[in-house]
């Protein structure tokens, strides 16, 4: 597609609930990212994929989150058993990495409500 | 961390050029400067990057000093719409072992708000 695609747009889940946000990225773009942000908040980066290189998983807050990235395309992001401090604005981006320097191009984001 | 230090928010009249500043004092050589802007409840979008030459894009122009210790974002005619969250981020610009350069750190970036 023309851009980063994310799904849901909004979710809104019980607390303990697991759920699981999509982000289809650019076409050819290698590298995929996700960051989250709170409201009133700048991004937090959670985990970053790049080709066949092991994710950087550094950011993520706890074992609850996890992420997968299929045929180096479609990514998913898992919260298991959700709480309410992980409400908030689920943003995904991707990009090229080859010669030069290209931006990174985000989504729209999914927005998590934990009730 | 962010490695910028950006004023929380500006002001500028619709029509007039809103110049954004950043200082980024311990950059590395290898590190690009970069803007991204945030419109409300809408995902960062990239504006410009640049090492170490003044840049300009259809969008914006990007003036780094000599030292590259700080730089500043222009928008030559702001409008309405320009208002925003501007980031501006300091990152490596070359991939490789041990890289870091998924790790975007964005700050709190400046508020714009163009008025009328």
């Amino acid at each position: 597609g023309a851009g980063v695609s994310q799904s849901p747009s909004n979710k809104v889940t019980e607390k303990g609930k697991d759920v699981e946000l999509r982000c289809d990225p650019i076409s050819g773009h290698t590298a995929l990212y996700w960051y989250r942000q709170s409201l009133g908040q700048g991004l937090e980066f959670l985990i970053y994929f790049q080709g066949n290189s092991a994710p950087d998983k550094s950011g993520l807050p706890s074992d609850r989150f996890s992420a997968e990235r299929t045929g180096g395309s479609v990514s998913t992001l898992t919260i298991q058993r959700t709480q309410q401090e992980d409400s908030a604005v689920y943003l995904c981006a991707s990009s090229y990495h080859g010669q030069g320097n290209y931006g990174y191009t985000f989504g729209s984001g999914t927005r998590l409500t934990v009730v | 961390d962010a490695k910028t230090t950006q004023p929380p928010s500006m002001d500028c009249a619709e029509g007039r050029a809103a110049n954004l500043p950043c200082n980024h004092s311990t950059i590395s050589g290898n590190e690009y400067v970069y803007w991204y802007r945030q419109i409300h409840s809408q995902g960062p979008q990239y504006i410009i990057h640049g090492l170490k030459n003044n840049e300009t894009n259809e969008m914006a122009s990007l003036i780094i000093t000599e030292d590259r210790k700080s730089s500043t974002l222009i928008l030559p005619h702001a409008t309405l719409r320009d208002t925003a969250v501007y980031y501006c981020i300091v990152r490596v610009a070359t991939e490789g072992r041990g890289s870091t350069l998924g790790r975007l750190y964005f700050g709190r970036g400046t508020q714009l708000t163009v008025w009328p």
